[in-house]
Order: C-alpha cells, then sequence, then structure tokens
C-alpha cells in the first residue's frame, strides 16, 4: 500500500475552513483516498474516500490532484467538534476486505 | 448507517487476570472485523483479523496466546487479554464494516491492569 505524509498539526480558526493536505505520491492507480478522524478516547470515524474525482459528502469535501499525488480535505466550516486527528489512508479497496494502515496523522486544532 | 458496538467501554483488571471485549456489528453481517491497540499518544496498530468461523490472523509481535480472539458468529467478535499485566494496559479498538464505503469502528475499551 502506498505511503502518506501528513503535517503533524494544524490550526484552524472557528468557522473558516481546514484545509488539510496529504502526500502520497506513490499511489497506484487502483488505491483509494480515504480519510479518517479520531476524537480524543474515541474509535476512528469514516470521512470520506475517492478514487480520481473530487468528492463531497454531508462532513466535508476531498480534493485529489490530477496526477494522483496528492490529495485534500477540506472542512469548509471548521467548528470545535472538528478538533481531532485526520488520518489519510491510500488503499485497495476493490476485493472485499482490507487492513487499514494508521500513520500519524495531521492533528487538527479548532480555535475559538 | 453501520453501528459497531464494543463493550466495556473501560475496565480496570488486577494483573494475573483475564480480560473480555466485546465486539458486535449491529445493523450487518461481518465475516472480517479487526483489533487495533493505541497507546497513549500513538496512532492505532492492528493487532489481528478476526474471520468468522476460522482463526484470526494476528500481526507480526502479537501473541495468538495472550490475545485470544473469537468470532463465533457473523455479529460477534471477542478479544481475551490472558494474563493481563501492566504493560496490557492500553486502549483496544474493533472494526467492521463491508469496506468498500469505509470501516465503521467500535468506540473503544480503555483496558488499566492494576
Amino acid at each position: 500500500d502506498a505511503k502518506t505524509t501528513q503535517p503533524p498539526s494544524m490550526d484552524c480558526a472557528e468557522g473558516r475552513a481546514a484545509n488539510l493536505p496529504c502526500n502520497h505520491s506513490t499511489i497506484s492507480g487502483n488505491e483509494y483516498v480515504y480519510w479518517y478522524r479520531q476524537i480524543h478516547s474515541q474509535g476512528p470515524q469514516y470521512i470520506i474516500h475517492g478514487l480520481k474525482n473530487n468528492e463531497t459528502n454531508e462532513m466535508a469535501s476531498l480534493i485529489i490532484t490530477e496526477d494522483r499525488k496528492s490529495s485534500t480535505l477540506i472542512l469548509p466550516h471548521a467548528t470545535l467538534r472538528d478538533t481531532a486527528v485526520y488520518y489519510c489512508i491510500v488503499i485497495y479497496s476493490g476485493a472485499g476486505s482490507y487492513q487499514l494502515t494508521f500513520g500519524k496523522g495531521t492533528k487538527l486544532s479548532v480555535i475559538p | 448507517g453501520a453501528v459497531v458496538s464494543q463493550h466495556p467501554s473501560w475496565v480496570i483488571c488486577k494483573s494475573g487476570t483475564s480480560v473480555k471485549i466485546e465486539c458486535r456489528s449491529l445493523d450487518f453481517q461481518a465475516t472480517t472485523m479487526f483489533w487495533y491497540r493505541q497507546f497513549p499518544k500513538q496512532s492505532l496498530m492492528l493487532m489481528a483479523t478476526s474471520n468468522e468461523g476460522s482463526k484470526a490472523t494476528y500481526e507480526q509481535g502479537v501473541e495468538k496466546d495472550k490475545f485470544l480472539i473469537n468470532h463465533a458468529s457473523l455479529t460477534l467478535s471477542t478479544l481475551t487479554v490472558t494474563s493481563a499485566h501492566p504493560e496490557d494496559s492500553s486502549f483496544y479498538i474493533c472494526s467492521a464494516g463491508t469496506g468498500l464505503y469505509g470501516y465503521t469502528f467500535g468506540s473503544g475499551t480503555r483496558l488499566t491492569v492494576v
């Protein structure tokens, strides 16, 4: 599975957009980009995933560059409850079950 | 959406005793569940893959005789920490799902061995 690189921490003002980058330069053509987040002392929560097209759901938007070597998770209006560690995971998920390998992620702090 | 229930949320046990943690998929069937462990200020580490009706697959360095996994039905997997020691104190988390739209995680179990 392709490795990912994320900044260890970021701050974002409440109400502003939080843009979390992820580099995955060795991604393969059939690998998806998944984003999860973990609020302190809770289990991780699925946010969004994509292959090559930009994706949007009720939680966030995912922007994947044309060469697929990097992506950005966007929380359009960050709230204090969005303070968490965000994990970018690249994996092939087209053959049934697969294992998720968590890196260190980005610790996002939303500041009042 | 898919719901995974994990129980207990926290447990304190004496050194040398065993502790069982349950992971249930409430509204779907899960042939595969995963067990993770997370130490303070560290990321989640996959311990084992639990397969319904067969033996679990353990990650390198995880003692299968110490961390017993049973996946007897399509909605329940259990992790038993046998002869627990203080170094086993950690946050244990299970996950399950269809995979294609991401896995659902349990709320985790905080184990403290005293």
